[in-house]
């Protein structure tokens, strides 16, 4: 079946210390990969987006994500967390022959905590 | 930028209602979708349309219908509220030009049932 995970419920790090927030997918093909931010009580905000091309994709907020093919993930980073950064990350993907639709597949979240 | 607006930010209904969570988005995306997030479940899709009166079953579609009479406007009715309904309700839409399919949210909906 295609899914997609996040392995850590949280992540807790320092302000100015980088930051990971992992994710790995289980699709056949090459696949969209998405990384969106909810902030409390809002709605999602897209990040960044893996297409095709370089496997280093820079995104919003100083944001990137590393596109690995060979093990399956597409983790997000920043060198130097701020504390606004504080929110829940999901990371999602767009099979490949899903068509029209739009479909994605959501991971189940990661909540990023960054103490001063 | 895109607008995605959804009809309130907090509703409480009581088991039993009929309830209808509003959606309307102003870029003239062809694809629509209706999310509930749960607390460690993520998004779940509950239904999802790609033209208007078209739509399809997500993954958790029991309990609830949806309606798409015009391009800008997606509607998702609960026909008879169960408190197992209490969630976030999250809209979104996306293009299918370019083929890049990046969804763009409304604020969510955050309804209690009683």
């Amino acid at each position: 079946a295609q899914s997609v995970a996040q392995p850590e419920d949280q992540v807790n790090v320092a302000e100015g210390n980088p930051l990971t927030v992992k994710c790995t997918y289980s699709v056949s093909g090459n696949p969209y990969l998405f990384w969106y931010v909810q902030y409390p009580n809002r709605g999602l905000q897209f990040l960044l987006k893996y297409i095709t091309g370089d496997n280093l994709v820079k995104g919003s907020y100083g944001f990137e994500a590393e596109f690995n093919k060979s093990q399956t993930s597409f983790h997000l980073k920043k060198p130097s967390a701020l504390v606004s950064d504080s929110a829940l990350y999901f990371c999602a993907v767009r099979p490949p022959g899903s068509g029209n639709t739009g479909k994605l597949i959501f991971g189940q979240g990661t909540t990023l905590q960054v103490k001063p | 930028d895109v607008k995605v607006t959804q009809s309130s930010r907090y509703l409480v209904k009581r088991t039993g209602e009929k309830v209808f969570l509003e959606c309307v988005q102003d870029m003239d995306h062809e694809n629509m979708f209706w999310y509930r997030q749960d607390p460690g479940l993520g998004l779940r899709l509950i239904y999802f349309s790609y033209d208007v009166k078209m739509k399809e079953k997500g993954d958790i579609p029991e309990g609830y219908s949806v309606s798409r009479e015009k391009k800008e406007r997606f509607s998702l009715i609960l026909e008879s509220a169960s408190t197992n309904q209490t969630s976030m309700y999250l809209c979104a839409s996306s293009t299918r030009t370019g083929g890049t399919d990046t969804q763009y949210f409304g604020p969510g909906t955050r309804l209690t049932v009683l």
